[in-house]
């Protein structure tokens, strides 16, 4: 089946850094793909929607320039977080529509701990 | 989009059927219903999708009536492994670069 791959599945950074984090397809083409944050005990949280080859499309509320989403081929996506603070922990997990837009498949996600 | 009203949290024990209901009022003629399933730490995992009647698979059936406007999701038999939580969202069949929300979700705590 459709396999998305994410990564790292943890990572600790100190405030004030950045910290990428990335989504591929492993064996199909991945034309969109959608990032979500997930805080403790709560659902997932639409953040971004990005297409391959032109700029994401941010939710209301969520920073641009603090999530910069980059999605530059039909298999990869990536997150980063920029000048990273604690609120910014989280479980990010990020998610591709399959081809012929039947459904989605998501990835293990990554837990984000800035300290 | 259609928003998705279930119950916060529910219990059960091994062995029973759990059914959770699902409400979708708003739902549009392309509309689907699917459920996810979400265990700590990890991303959602597919587990069932229908537009009518009934639809079953190897771990779930799902129902939904002719107005479509809920759908249940019945887990047969369950065990302590299906303690997770459990998503209902409506998706537009076919668009699926449309972006998906998800609601609160139903936490299923299954004891011995």
């Amino acid at each position: 089946g459709a396999v998305v791959s994410q990564h790292p599945s943890w990572v600790i950074c100190k405030s004030g850094t950045s910290v990428k984090i990335e989504c591929r397809s492993l064996d199909f083409q991945a034309t969109t793909m959608f990032w979500y944050r997930q805080f403790p005990k709560q659902s997932l949280m639409l953040m971004a929607t990005s297409n391959e080859g032109s700029k994401a499309t941010y939710e209301q509320g969520v920073e641009k320039d603090k999530f910069l989403i980059n999605h530059a081929s039909l298999t990869l996506s990536t997150l980063t977080v920029t000048s990273a603070h604690p609120e910014d922990s989280s479980f990010y997990i990020c998610s591709a529509s399959l081809p012929g837009g039947y459904g989605y498949t998501f990835g293990s996600g990554t837990r984000l701990t800035v300290v | 989009l259609a928003k998705t009203t279930q119950p916060i949290s529910m219990d059960s024990y091994e062995g029973q059927e759990v059914n959770i209901t699902c409400s979708h009022n708003n739902i549009a003629t392309n509309d689907y219903i699917t459920w996810y399933q979400q265990f700590p730490s990890q991303g959602p995992r597919f587990i069932i999708q229908g537009y009518k009647t009934k639809v079953t698979n190897e771990v779930a059936s799902l129902f939904i009536p002719a107005d479509r406007k809920s759908s249940t999701l019945s887990l047969p038999r369950v065990s302590l492994s299906d303690t997770a939580v459990y998503y209902c969202l409506v998706e537009l069949k076919g668009g699926a670069t449309n972006k998906l929300i998800f609601g609160t979700g139903t936490l299923l705590a299954v004891q011995p």
